[in-house]
C-alpha cells in the first residue's frame, strides 16, 4: 500500500505570513492531488499535477510535483484566514489514498 | 445536479445496535468511494464501487462493515454491532471512470457510538 506522510501536522501562523507544507511517499505517483478541507464539509479539489516538475499555481498557491514524482509541495503566499483547513494530498489513482493531513489555522 | 448527499448527517447510537448510511453520487459518476475519518486526520480509504461491482475493500475493515451499491446508482454502508471506535465522520465521494479524476465528496455523516 502506497503511504502517504504529510509534514507539518499542524501549523498555526499569522495573516501574511508564508508557508510550506510537504507530501511524500516512498513510491512513485502516476498524478497527484490537493485537497482542502473546511470544517463540517468533504474535501474539495485544489489541484492535479501528472508530470514530474511540473509547477501549477492557483491565486496565491503554487503547487510543486517533484521530479521522481515521489513528492509535492504546496506553497501559500500571504496567508489569509480563508486559507484555514485541512490539506490534504492524495494518489490521484483508482483507489486514492489520502495522506495524514496537515491542518492550517491562519490567525487575522 | 446538487453533488453528492449523504443522510443521515449525524447519528448517536449505543454500542451494539446496527447502523446505515446512505449516499447519492452525482447521477453521470459510476464510481463511488467510502471512507473513514476520525478528528484532525486524513480520511481513510473503505471501499470504491464501480457501478454496482465493489472492486475493493479495506483489509482493515472488519467484517461487521458492509457496503453495497444495488443498481449502481445510491449506496449503503451499515455497520453491525457498532463499537465506541467506531465514532467517526464516514464520507462519500463519486467520480467519472477517468484515472486521476476529481473526487467529490458528500458532507460526510458523522456518527457518535456512546
Amino acid at each position: 500500500t502506497q503511504l502517504l506522510e504529510q509534514s507539518p501536522q499542524f501549523l498555526s501562523i499569522q495573516e501574511g505570513e508564508n508557508l510550506t507544507v510537504y507530501c511524500n511517499s516512498s513510491s512513485v505517483f502516476s498524478s497527484l492531488q490537493w485537497y482542502r478541507q473546511e470544517p463540517g464539509e468533504g474535501p474539495v479539489l485544489l489541484v492535479t499535477v501528472v508530470t514530474g516538475g511540473e509547477v501549477k499555481k492557483l491565486k496565491r498557491l503554487t503547487f510543486q510535483f517533484g521530479d521522481a514524482r515521489k513528492d509535492s509541495s504546496l506553497h501559500i503566499t500571504a496567508a489569509q484566514p480563508g486559507d484555514t483547513g485541512l490539506y490534504l494530498c492524495t494518489s490521484g489513482t483508482y483507489k486514492y489514498i489520502f495522506g495524514t493531513g496537515t491542518r492550517l489555522k491562519v490567525l487575522a | 445536479d446538487t453533488g453528492v448527499s449523504q443522510d443521515p448527517r449525524h447519528k448517536i447510537t449505543k454500542r451494539g445496535q446496527n447502523v446505515t448510511f446512505r449516499c447519492d453520487p452525482i447521477s453521470e459518476h459510476n464510481r463511488l468511494y467510502w471512507y473513514r475519518q476520525t478528528l484532525g486526520q486524513g480520511p481513510e480509504f473503505l471501499t470504491y464501487f464501480q457501478n454496482e461491482a465493489q472492486l475493493e475493500k479495506s483489509r482493515l475493515l472488519s467484517d461487521r462493515f458492509s457496503a453495497e451499491r444495488p443498481k449502481g446508482s445510491f449506496s449503503t454502508l451499515e455497520i453491525q454491532r457498532t463499537e465506541q471506535g467506531d465514532s467517526a465522520m464516514y464520507l462519500c465521494a463519486s467520480s467519472p471512470e477517468i484515472r486521476g479524476a476529481e473526487l467529490f465528496f458528500g458532507e460526510g455523516s458523522r456518527l457518535t457510538v456512546l
